[in-house]
């Protein structure tokens, strides 16, 4: 079973539609959560990290559900520009290094 | 401020050739970390630097991996010899903290290995 798990879609999206992904982790250690956004042939970026209360960022919200391992991300009023892969990431207490999901295709078409 | 770079940002070589690949982090970032993605799979760590130390090496696969940090600044990852198996994208990173709000890494674009 892998550490961080991830549905790989596409989610095929029309523009202005609300769209959520979630990310299952195995290792209840795991400390920090990230997500990250990776274009196509480019490197990722950091979108937010995500705290136990939850953050918000203009139409991302990320949530952190530690009872049942995972961590969600809702767009909002999707963009076109939104289309990417979103990269769940993952810190295991005591360790610093980046574990990865496969990442969730997202397209907003037009 | 200059990001993560990284050279070359392609790289295509024959099996049982060597290359050598160069990471240069954000000024002032004492740390620093080698990723690996192969076609198909996830985004996996490699090794991590703090200044010129190996802190973490546990992903590094094998023998024919060879990372240093000479003077703390930028970094090399030789492979030596490469075979077909480490075609991918290389990734660094690099970080201002460990833990805490210093703690996000910032990653390099990248540089694509093929293996003939």
């Amino acid at each position: 079973r892998k550490e961080v798990e991830q549905d790989p879609g596409p989610f095929n999206v029309p523009e202005g539609a609300t769209v959520a992904f979630n990310c299952t982790y195995s290792n209840s250690a795991s400390q920090s959560f990230f997500w990250y956004r990776q274009d196509c042939r480019k490197e990722p970026k950091l979108l937010m990290s995500v705290y136990s209360s939850g953050n918000e960022d203009g139409r991302f919200t990320a949530q952190l559900n530690r009872a049942s391992q995972y961590i969600s991300l809702l767009i909002r009023d999707s963009k076109l520009s939104d289309s990417a892969t979103y990269l769940c990431v993952v810190i295991t207490s005591g360790t610093y290094k980046y574990i990865f999901g496969t990442g969730t295709r997202l397209k907003v078409l037009a | 401020e200059a990001g993560v770079t990284q050279f070359p940002s392609h790289s295509v070589i024959e099996k049982g050739q060597t290359v050598t690949l160069r990471c240069d982090p954000i000024s002032g970032h004492d740390n620093l970390y080698w990723y690996r993605r192969v076609m198909g799979k996830e985004i996996k760590f490699l090794l991590h630097f703090v200044k010129e130390s190996k802190q973490d090496e546990s992903g590094m696969p094998n023998n024919r991996f060879l990372a240093e940090r000479t003077g703390g600044t930028y970094s090399t990852l030789k492979v030596q010899p490469a075979e077909l198996e480490d075609s991918g994208v290389y990734f660094c990173a690099s970080s201002q903290e460990l833990g805490g709000l210093g703690e996000t890494q910032y990653f390099g674009p990248g540089t694509r290995l093929l293996v003939l």
